[in-house]
């Protein structure tokens, strides 16, 4: 099983911080997509990358898929409350997603 | 809007009971599955389904079955539950066969309690 770590596990910041959130592999997908999950839902697509090096902007969010397609990057620019939430990872190998340990955020108003 | 339901948000049960949970979705989704949730684990895949009649294993099988009788519907079963299976649950539909990574709409999921 591929595992995918994320980091850091937890983040609290003030709002109008920056932050960057990190999923880490020794193994290669072809693609990468990130979720984000609130309290009592299920997670919700942000957004998929599939080519190395791809980088990915949704309003304050920027996504990064690493050169070698085994690592991502997920920077929040200027975090508001509404960010906060569980971040996850998931990478495509095969005929399956495996999900990273995920990254628990609070902003902080 | 997609939708997947699960029947329940919370349920209580004991050990050596058989569990089901339900899982529905609207959207004529060929794909079904299942994941829990843990702390520090992530999701991790018990079974999916790519159609009616149709099961896979995942990376966590032991200890659960599922029926998929119907395409809108995919069930989990835990035969004879344990504590060690006191987790959250995730019900999770897709498009197509997961070879450009389409999208996975998840239900609410179902925070179940082995006493």
């Amino acid at each position: 099983t591929q595992l995918l770590e994320q980091s850091p596990q937890f983040l609290s910041i003030q709002e109008g911080e920056n932050l960057t959130v990190y999923c880490n592999s020794s193994s290669v997908f072809s693609s990468l997509q990130w979720y984000r999950q609130e309290p009592g839902e299920g997670p919700v697509l942000l957004v998929t990358v599939v080519t190395g090096g791809e980088v990915k902007k949704l309003k304050r969010l920027t996504f990064q898929f690493g050169d070698a397609r085994k690592d991502s990057s997920l920077h929040i620019t200027a975090a508001q409350p509404g960010d906060t939430g569980l971040y996850l990872c998931a990478g495509l190998t095969g005929n399956q997603f495996y999900f990273g340990t995920g990254t628990s955020l609070t902003v902080i108003p | 809007d997609v939708k997947v339901t699960q029947s329940s948000r919370y349920l209580v049960k004991r050990t050596g009971e058989k569990v089901f949970l339900e899982c529905v979705q609207d959207m004529d989704h060929e794909n079904m599955f299942w994941y829990r949730q843990d702390p520090g684990l992530g999701l991790r895949l018990i079974y999916f389904s790519y159609d009616v009649k149709m099961k896979e294993k995942g990376d966590i099988p032991e200890g659960y079955s599922v029926s998929r009788e119907k395409k809108e519907r995919f069930s989990l079963i835990l035969e004879s539950a344990s504590t060690n299976q006191t987790s959250m649950y995730l019900c999770a539909s897709s498009l197509a066969y997961l070879l450009g990574g389409e999208t996975q709409y998840f239900g609410p999921g179902t925070r179940l309690l082995v006493l």
